[in-house]
């Protein structure tokens, strides 16, 4: 079955630790995204990438960092900068082509210790 | 940038109909979508729509007015289940691809 596949499910970061959560794709999906939803908010873009070895910075890049070195996968790792990293993160898939539907992964909830 | 604007919350009963509108602001305009989102779940396509009028699937239709920045999801027949965040994301032409997403109506269904 094809489908985008995120781990953990859930994650827990110490003060001053790097996490990071993985996003694979089975799709054959060009484009992958990774997205940060808070209670009561909506999905705010972190980074995308259009293809492998390229990504470009979303509305709230700060404190993440990304990796495309397969199609298949996009890791986002949570540095330490990222003061406010409780959240649940969300990661897509999409063709670059036509109606370009995301296609999301079940999602990875982080919770700082 | 847009600008989306969702009803925070909507409660219906069991067997009835919901109409979700979503209103939006943005320089060009290059298509709305609809996802369905249960607690803690990943959001799931529902509709999307780039002309005029309205697309039906079932018992969910989705409706576009490019003219006035309106859309609305119209669920018939609510079933329990039906109860979730529906989202409405809108593309901007030019540019980026990427849809921006309002945040969400949560659609609480009761007996």
């Amino acid at each position: 079955d094809g489908g985008i596949t995120q781990s953990p499910k859930y994650l827990f970061r110490k003060e001053g630790q790097n996490v990071t959560l993985s996003c694979e794709q089975n799709l054959n999906h060009d484009a992958m995204y990774w997205y940060r939803q808070d209670p009561g908010q909506g999905l705010r873009l972190i980074y995308y990438s259009q293809i492998v070895n390229d990504f470009q910075k979303g509305d709230i890049a700060e404190g993440y960092s990304v990796s495309r070195e397969k199609k298949e996968s996009f890791p986002l790792t949570v540095t330490s900068a990222q003061k406010n990293p409780t959240a649940f993160y969300l990661c897509a898939s999409s063709t670059r082509q036509g109606e370009e539907t995301q296609y999301f992964g079940p999602g990875t909830r982080l919770l700082v210790l | 940038g847009q600008n989306i604007d969702q009803p925070t919350e909507m409660t219906a009963t069991e067997g009835a109909i919901v109409q979700i509108n979503c209103t939006y602001q943005t320089s060009g305009f290059n298509g709305l979508f609809w996802y369905q989102q249960h607690a803690g779940e990943a959001p799931t396509f529902l509709s999307y729509n780039v002309l005029d009028g309205l697309e039906e699937k079932g018992r969910f239709s989705s409706f576009l007015s490019r003219s006035k920045g309106y859309s609305y999801l119209l669920l018939k027949e609510l079933q329990m289940k039906d109860s979730a965040s529906y989202l409405c994301a809108v593309r901007a032409s030019g540019g980026s691809y990427i849809p921006t997403f309002g945040r969400g109506t949560s659609l609480i269904v009761h007996p």
